[in-house]
């Protein structure tokens, strides 16, 4: 079946540090990864996609590679803003099938 | 501007009562999603729908009904046999259900609280 297993949290760091939040996913076939970000009391918005092994997806100093032969989709950030503290969540679809999510990340970065 | 709308963003009700939770997209997407967001885990899907006038459960659809009558709308309402209904529940639409490489976008959210 399909599953997306993302770190637990919450993550806590200070600004400018560098993020990771790890995702690891298990699909039959070959499935497209997101991440998603949400605010406090938003709707998730898409933050980065990628459709194809070895594709990386980067948007706003986040960036995370698909790795088939790991079956990961790690998001990172080289310098983290206070702005981006927010809950993440890993997702996949596969074809002919739902989207899966992960339970969710909460980032906190303090000044 | 082209998106998805929930109303009301934050909707009380009383034990016993049903209530209809509303979703308009413009994006002319296909497929709708509802889910359900409870603190710790994550999304839940309740019902989604590939095309008009057909809807299929999702994981926790039990105590929930849905209809799509047209494209732009996909109201999900929340019965009195829906033993814990508080949730902050988001309605989700995409392009082409068969189109995986395309995402989902989100509207707001309606945070529901039984009284």
């Amino acid at each position: 079946g399909n599953s997306v297993t993302q770190m637990e949290g919450p993550v806590t760091l200070s600004e400018e540090a560098f993020l990771t939040i790890n995702c690891t996913y298990t699909a039959t076939g070959y499935p497209s990864l997101f991440w998603y970000v949400q605010y406090p009391g938003e709707g998730l918005q898409l933050l980065l996609k990628a459709t194809k092994a070895d594709d990386k997806g980067s948007n706003k100093g986040f960036e995370a590679t698909y790795r088939k032969e790991t079956t990961s989709f790690h998001l990172e950030k080289g310098s983290v803003q206070v702005s981006d503290s927010a809950v993440y969540f890993c997702a996949l679809r596969s074809p002919g099938n739902q989207f899966y999510f992960g339970t969710g990340t909460s980032l906190t970065v303090i000044p | 501007d082209g998106g998805i709308t929930q109303s009301p963003k934050y909707l009380f009700r009383k034990e016993g009562q049903n209530v209809t939770l509303s979703c308009e997209q413009n994006l002319n997407h296909d497929a709708m999603y509802w889910y359900r967001q409870d603190p710790g885990q994550g999304l839940r899907l309740i019902y989604y729908s590939q095309i008009v006038n057909d809807f299929q459960k999702g994981d926790i659809a039990e105590g929930y009904s849905v209809s799509r009558e047209k494209k732009e709308s996909f109201p999900l309402t929340v019965t009195s046999a829906q033993k814990n209904p508080t949730a902050f529940y988001l309605c989700a639409s995409s392009n082409e259900y068969r189109d995986y490489y395309n995402e989902q976008f989100f509207g707001p959210g309606t945070r529901l609280t039984v009284l």
